[in-house]
């Protein structure tokens, strides 16, 4: 059974923090580990596909890191806006199949 | 665009009904794949398919089956409903592997069902 652990479970910031949240995965036989946004009411989007140890992917003010040597991703959202609030979810590929594992995800609620 | 399609949206079934979830997809991808989610406990993965023909169980295949005939549509079966069936399920697809840079999920919108 492979494990993703998303932490913490829940977020509340004001607007303006800056803010990260934690996916750890197995170290052995990675592949990809994605992230995904979940706003209330939609269906998930993607926000990053990570292949390499190392990698590092921004879009506008939010970004991620991967370290797949110590089994962890961070996103960070840099000055947290109320449209930021949403699950923020990752899930991760372990070998080179259609088996992608979700997190539980980290809830962020940014108060104006 | 459709995107991922998924029907019905919501639907209530008695205990030892058998349903089938539609999905479909019209961009021409090559995975698909059907999650669960329950509250608190993130997506789980129930089956998921690389291709017309070829299908693989998730971390929660009981109770379950699926085919794929073509490569737009993903049905998923339930026979013999449980109360533990009761959830929101999410079809997605993606153009390649989820390990590739261009592996990234696109969902459907989900269909709640509810097993009494």
């Amino acid at each position: 059974i492979l494990n993703v652990e998303q932490s913490p479970q829940s977020l509340h910031v004001q607007e303006g923090d800056s803010t990260n949240f934690t996916c750890s995965f197995p170290s052995s036989n990675f592949y990809a580990l994605h992230w995904y946004r979940w706003e209330t009411a939609k269906s998930p989007e993607a926000l990053f596909v990570m292949t390499l140890n190392g990698d590092e992917k921004k879009k506008g003010r939010i970004s991620a890191t991967l370290n797949t040597k110590e089994g962890y991703s961070y996103l960070y959202i840099k000055g947290s806006q109320p449209e930021d609030s949403a699950t923020y979810l990752c899930a991760f590929l372990s070998g080179n199949t259609g088996k992608l594992i979700f997190g539980q995800g980290t809830t962020l609620q940014v108060k104006p | 665009n459709a995107g991922v399609t998924q029907t019905p949206k919501f639907r209530i079934l008695k205990i030892g009904q058998s349903m089938t979830l539609q999905c479909a997809q019209d961009m021409n991808h090559n995975y698909m794949y059907w999650y669960r989610q329950d509250p608190g406990m993130g997506l789980k993965l129930i089956y998921y398919s690389v291709g017309a023909g070829i299908t693989d169980k998730g971390e929660v295949p009981n109770g379950y089956n699926v085919s794929r005939s073509t490569t737009e549509d993903f049905p998923l079966r339930l026979e013999l409903a449980a109360p533990s069936q009761t959830s929101v399920y999410f079809c997605a697809s993606s153009y390649d592997s989820p390990g590739s840079y261009t592996g990234e999920l696109f969902f459907g919108e989900g269909s709640r069902l509810t097993v009494l």
